[in-house]
């Protein structure tokens, strides 16, 4: 079945640095998503990714999809205390099925005040 | 007003019991979801319907029983729930491909 490569596992960075997480996939992606969950809640997209090569931000977080479309990374400048969670990427599952999503393991962050 | 909302967000509950857990979106998608999050927070998706039909359902013991009256609604019953259901599991919609929105979760403890 799909799988989502989602590096690396956990981070323990000071607030300012500047964050750099990427996730890799077994076959070709028409989407890319990155979702952050916080703790106690759901996950909550953050990013949407549909167009090879594309580069989109959102405030300070910036992602790209990757020209291979088996890849896609996700960066966070000048990172904050609220920045503290687990990010996930996400894609359709096998077959490009719109409706199940494959998700990466996440990547759990923590920012040190 | 919260968009996609499940209750209880907390279940403790003894083996061997039935359970269910209820979700509701206000934001007039068609399609609706219920994945599971382990220990490892892996996310897994169980069920899907699409305008009250079911239309994914993964490897998920039947003793998972998913039930849509309209498509605002999605809710999960279990039966004979075992140690190894513990779990938070999360609603969630879609109309455009692949934007899910998810509830808060429910974390079900079962002992």
């Amino acid at each position: 079945g799909q799988q989502l490569n989602q590096s690396p596992q956990s981070m323990f960075i000071q607030e300012g640095e500047d964050v750099s997480m990427n996730c890799t996939s077994s076959s070709i992606f028409n989407t890319w998503l990155w979702y952050k969950q916080d703790p106690g809640e759901g996950p909550v997209l953050l990013i949407a990714l549909y167009k090879a090569g594309e580069l989109t931000s959102n405030g300070r977080l910036t992602a790209q999809f990757g020209i291979t479309r088996k890849d896609s990374f996700l960066n966070i400048s000048a990172s904050i205390p609220s920045d503290v969670g687990i990010y996930f990427c996400a894609g359709p599952g096998s077959g490009g099925s719109n409706y199940k999503l494959t998700f990466g393991k996440g990547t759990l962050l923590t920012v040190n005040p | 007003d919260t968009a996609v909302s499940q209750t209880p967000k907390y279940l403790v509950t003894q083996m061997g019991n039935d359970k269910s857990i209820k979700c509701e979106q206000n934001l007039g998608h068609d399609t609706m979801y219920w994945y599971k999050q382990d220990s490892k927070k892996f996310l897994k998706i169980m069920f899907s319907y699409n305008n009250k039909e079911l239309i994914i359902n993964e490897t998920v013991p039947n003793r998972f029983s998913p039930k849509s009256p309209d498509k605002a609604h999605l809710n999960l019953h279990i039966n004979s729930l075992e140690l190894g259901d513990s779990a938070v599991y999360f609603c969630a919609s879609s109309q455009v491909t692949g934007t899910l929105f998810f509830g808060s979760g429910t974390q079900l403890s079962v002992l």
